[in-house]
């Protein structure tokens, strides 16, 4: 079955850390860029983060540039990212989704609850 | 950085009327422009794709037209399970970033 599934999602304190995982399965993972979009509660889509296919380029949101790195593991179909010094509007769901470095995100993850908050 | 604004942020219909959604970019985005169906409590899926694409199993009730800095996502006859938000997305050349725009609910009138 070809499927995103996101995990890793928690409570956090302000200023602190956390990872999250989406791991792949039903299609050939290392071809494709993959994506990291967030949505607040009850607002609208965020893009945060691409990664191309082999790793080797990596784009950021400005909202999260230099606080969260996204990075893959092609060896286990997972993509991550690393999010440090979060902030109280960080709070969202994190949605993984799949495209090519210039298409639409046609796969997207359930999404995982990272709530900031002290 | 391109902005995208979405209208109506609401649209209020009843099943079997013809739904128009409008997506305006603050700049040309050649014909890259996909949009996405949310309903409450899921991801996002993607409908539409270069602006007039179906992706796959997307029934043809949907369309999308426009270019440059217009572009318009039809229903053509609403069925209950189209009651949803709606989002464009765009993306900027250089480097890749990727825009939303705020979204348009379709709802039961």
């Amino acid at each position: 079955e070809v499927q995103l599934v996101e995990s890793g999602g928690d409570l956090v304190q302000p200023g602190g850390s956390l990872g999250l995982s989406c791991a792949a399965s039903g299609f050939t993972f290392r071809t494709y860029a993959m994506n990291w979009v967030r949505q607040a509660p009850g607002r609208g889509l965020e893009w945060v983060s691409t990664l191309t296919g082999s790793g080797g380029s990596a784009y950021y949101a400005d909202s999260v540039r230099g606080r969260f790195i996204i990075s893959r593991d092609n060896s286990k179909d997972t993509l991550h990212l690393q999010m440090s010094s979060l902030r109280d509007d960080d709070t969202a769901v994190y949605y993984c989704a799949k495209g090519t470095i210039s298409g639409p995100f046609d796969l997207w993850g359930q999404g995982t609850r990272v709530t900031v908050s002290s | 950085e391109i902005v995208l604004k979405q209208s109506p942020a609401t649209l209020s219909l009843s099943p079997g009327e013809r739904a128009t959604l409008s997506c305006r970019a603050s700049q040309s985005v050649s014909s890259y422009l996909a949009w996405y169906q949310q309903k409450p409590g899921q991801a996002p899926r993607l409908l539409m794709y270069d602006a007039s694409n179906r992706a796959t199993g997307i029934p043809a009730r949907f369309s999308g037209s426009g270019s440059g800095t217009e572009f318009t996502l039809t229903i053509s006859s609403l069925e209950p399970e189209d009651f949803a938000v709606y989002y464009c997305q765009q993306r900027s050349n250089w480097p890749p970033t990727w825009t939303f725009g705020q979204g348009t609910k379709v709802e039961i009138k």
